[in-house]
């Protein structure tokens, strides 16, 4: 049974860019978060969604977006990035409490 | 507003000793707590949880306990092996499906042979 899976693995981009995200969760598992993991620090919420609605938002300015779709994966979008958001990111599925992290992306920002 | 305190931020123990870390959260609706073990470059993987209707939990060498009270929770690890080295976070939720993890500072936990 496949754990949850994230694309791409590693990613650099440059000031002011964009990028979008991408996971796909554990099969029957129908809730995906999302997490900013700074080197050195706790991973972050970022967002929840759940059957394709957003179910918790976290700190995090508006550039940060997130959408679900009916197959439960999900995208998370960051605009006019700045380097203070290079960090990884990390996508759980969840069925019930228990959270499974993906691997996540590291994003490069320079 | 909402927050996990984790303490030590290091730990350095010989294999075979045993190992305690300790969190306290602020609150008092969370009702679910998970421990995840990060080694360096992976994910974090989950290693024990606990919900808030329980005061302990052990898995072979691993027991987290819960004290609601106090608004404390540890994690205990036996007999502990050089393969134990990792950072540990604890983490604390307030719902089911998959709700909000807020989580520690991580404890770098060092087993030295």
């Amino acid at each position: 049974d496949a754990g949850v899976t994230q694309s791409p693995t590693h990613l650099i981009k440059t000031r002011g860019q964009h990028v979008t995200l991408r996971c796909s969760p554990i099969s029957g598992h129908k809730s995906v978060s999302w997490y900013q993991q700074v080197l050195g620090q706790g991973p972050q919420f970022i967002f929840q969604y759940y059957e394709k609605e957003e179910r918790g938002r976290g700190n995090f300015p508006d550039r940060f977006s997130a959408r679900q779709f009916p197959n439960y994966s999900s995208e998370l979008n960051v605009n006019a990035l700045l380097l203070g958001d290079s960090a990884l990111y990390l996508c759980a599925s969840s069925f019930e409490y228990t959270q499974y992290f993906g691997p996540g992306t590291r994003l490069t920002v320079l | 507003g909402e927050n996990v305190e984790q303490h030590p931020s290091t730990l350095s123990v010989q294999e075979g000793d045993s190992a305690v870390i300790k969190c306290t959260y602020s609150d008092s609706a969370s009702n679910y707590f998970p421990w995840y073990k990060q080694e360096l470059g992976k994910r974090p993987q989950l290693i024990i949880d606990i919900r808030s209707n329980v005061g302990e939990k052990k898995d072979q060498r691993i027991a987290v306990t819960l004290n609601k009270t106090a608004k404390h929770f540890s994690l205990h690890i036996t007999e502990t092996q050089p393969e134990d080295s990792a950072v540990y976070f604890c983490a604390a939720s307030m719902g089911n499906q998959g709700g909000k993890l807020i989580f520690g500072q991580g404890t770098e936990l060092s087993v030295k042979p």
